[in-house]
């Protein structure tokens, strides 16, 4: 079992629609990294946080770290939203190493 | 104006060879990073160097081997290329080692070997 786990894996919806992406860590951490990855293959730091809640633009970060839970959401979603979208954690329990998840491809359809 | 850059984008080669990737960084950032993307598109750590030293050596193949010669850059030389090491590798850097930085990435380079 990987210690950073996302879901969904893939998720296809339609334009404007209100998108979550989750992301669930079983290990102590120091802060989560919300990234994003175009099709082109670069990425994209969107969000880094410890604790409540983040927003930028259509995007909102949260995060329950007494949960080990964050999720990243999209409102009023747009074709140029599709991308995979990445989350990270700052593990202190390896040397403050950060521990990728596998990433969400996300296809927004107009 | 492109913070971190990483030449060539493309690398294709064929086994046996050696190759060099670059990277640069002109956010004036302490720590930069050689992170490999597999197939399963999951981002492992290579190497981390903090001010020109080296803090981050995973287990890695010494084929592979990095360089830096100033804070600004990290290169990524590997010998003896094996069709294994096909994948996308990405450059980052960070303001400090560490807790709390964000990362900034490179475009990645696309090496195949063939």
């Amino acid at each position: 079992k990987n210690e950073v786990e996302q879901s969904p894996q893939n998720l296809t919806a339609q334009e404007g629609e209100f998108i979550t992406i989750n992301c669930s860590y079983s290990v102590g951490i120091s802060a989560l990294h919300w990234l994003q990855q175009h099709p082109g293959g670069g990425i994209v730091s969107l969000f880094m946080l410890s604790s409540g809640k983040k927003k930028h633009g259509r995007l909102i970060a949260t995060i329950n770290i007494q949960e080990k839970h964050s999720s990243l959401h999209i409102t009023a979603s747009h074709p140029r939203d599709s991308a995979v979208y990445i989350c990270a954690v700052r593990s202190v329990d390896s040397n403050y190493q950060l521990i990728w998840g596998a990433g969400t491809k996300l296809i927004i359809k107009p | 104006d492109t913070a971190v850059s990483q030449t060539p984008k493309y690398l294709v080669t064929q086994m046996g060879n050696d190759k060099s990737i670059k990277c640069e960084q002109n956010l004036g950032h302490d720590t930069m990073y050689w992170y490999k993307q597999d197939s399963k598109k999951f981002l492992k750590i290579m190497f981390s160097y903090n001010n020109k030293e080296l803090i981050i050596n995973e287990t890695v193949p010494n084929r592979f081997s990095p360089k830096s010669p100033d804070k600004a850059h990290l290169n990524l030389h590997i010998n003896s290329l094996e069709l294994g090491d096909s994948a996308v590798y990405f450059c980052a850097s960070s303001q400090r080692a560490g807790r709390d930085s964000p990362l900034h990435f490179g475009n990645g380079t696309r090496l195949t070997v063939t």
